[in-house]
């Protein structure tokens, strides 16, 4: 098992582009969620989902949009990227019903 | 209000000592559960251990044990026998309505430590 996969490990942006997080689970977890981290302030989850065709909004939503129509895939869309969207983000997927979250490597982005 | 606080932000420690990181918490939901992480300077998240609000012996996992206190609202993380290798950020989480898959993880602000040799 690969776990979970995200690209690209690194991205630098413009103002105003857009772009896609990839994020890929060969687990066969439900679950899967969005987190950024910023210095200073821990994880904060953007968006998560509960299963395909499901998602649902976290701390940190706006300026971002996900959708789910795999199980293993849950991509991160920023439509118009701002500055204050740099940051480290990770995704995480889980399973059983301790629901411990597993991880990716994360994506460290830089918004110019 | 803070769900998860963390009130150290740095720590020292001897290599080969036990060493105690700090968290507690804040949720009306008799459901939870509690879990930590270890960040690396590399930065990837690995989850270390686990803890129910139902489970009633506290949890461990190698070198790692969690302090469960209920009625304090505390989890605290023992790691015995520090390594070199330990020398990380900790986060302490929480997720609410843990029987179901719609729960949100919740993250303290972390905990730096460094191992001395």
């Amino acid at each position: 098992n690969a776990g979970v996969t995200q690209t690209p490990k690194f991205q630098v942006l413009k103002t105003g582009q857009s772009m896609t997080l990839q994020c890929a689970q060969d687990m066969n977890h439900e679950y899967m969620s969005w987190y950024r981290q910023d210095p200073g302030m821990g994880l904060r989850l953007i968006h998560y989902s509960v299963g395909a065709g499901i998602t649902d909004q976290g701390e940190v939503p706006n300026g971002y949009n996900v959708s789910r129509s795999t199980t293993e895939d849950f991509p991160l869309r920023l439509l118009s990227a701002a500055p204050s969207q740099t940051s480290v983000y990770f995704c995480a997927s889980s399973y059983d019903h301790t629901d411990t979250q597993y991880f990716g490597p994360g994506t460290r982005l830089t918004v110019l | 209000a803070q769900k998860i606080t963390q009130t150290q932000p740095g720590m020292f420690v001897q290599e080969k000592e036990a060493v105690t990181l700090d968290c507690t918490y804040d949720t009306s939901d008799p459901s939870y559960g509690l879990f930590w992480y270890k960040q690396p300077s590399s930065g990837e998240m690995i989850f270390l251990i686990y803890q129910g609000s139902y489970d009633q012996q506290n949890a461990t996992e190698g070198r790692y044990s969690l302090n469960f206190q209920k009625a304090r609202k505390s989890a605290n993380l023992v790691i015995s026998a520090s390594q070199l290798g330990d020398s990380a950020m900790y986060f302490c989480a929480m997720r609410e309505n843990i029987y179901n898959q719609g729960g949100k993880l919740i993250f303290g602000q972390g905990t730096e430590l460094s191992v001395k040799p």
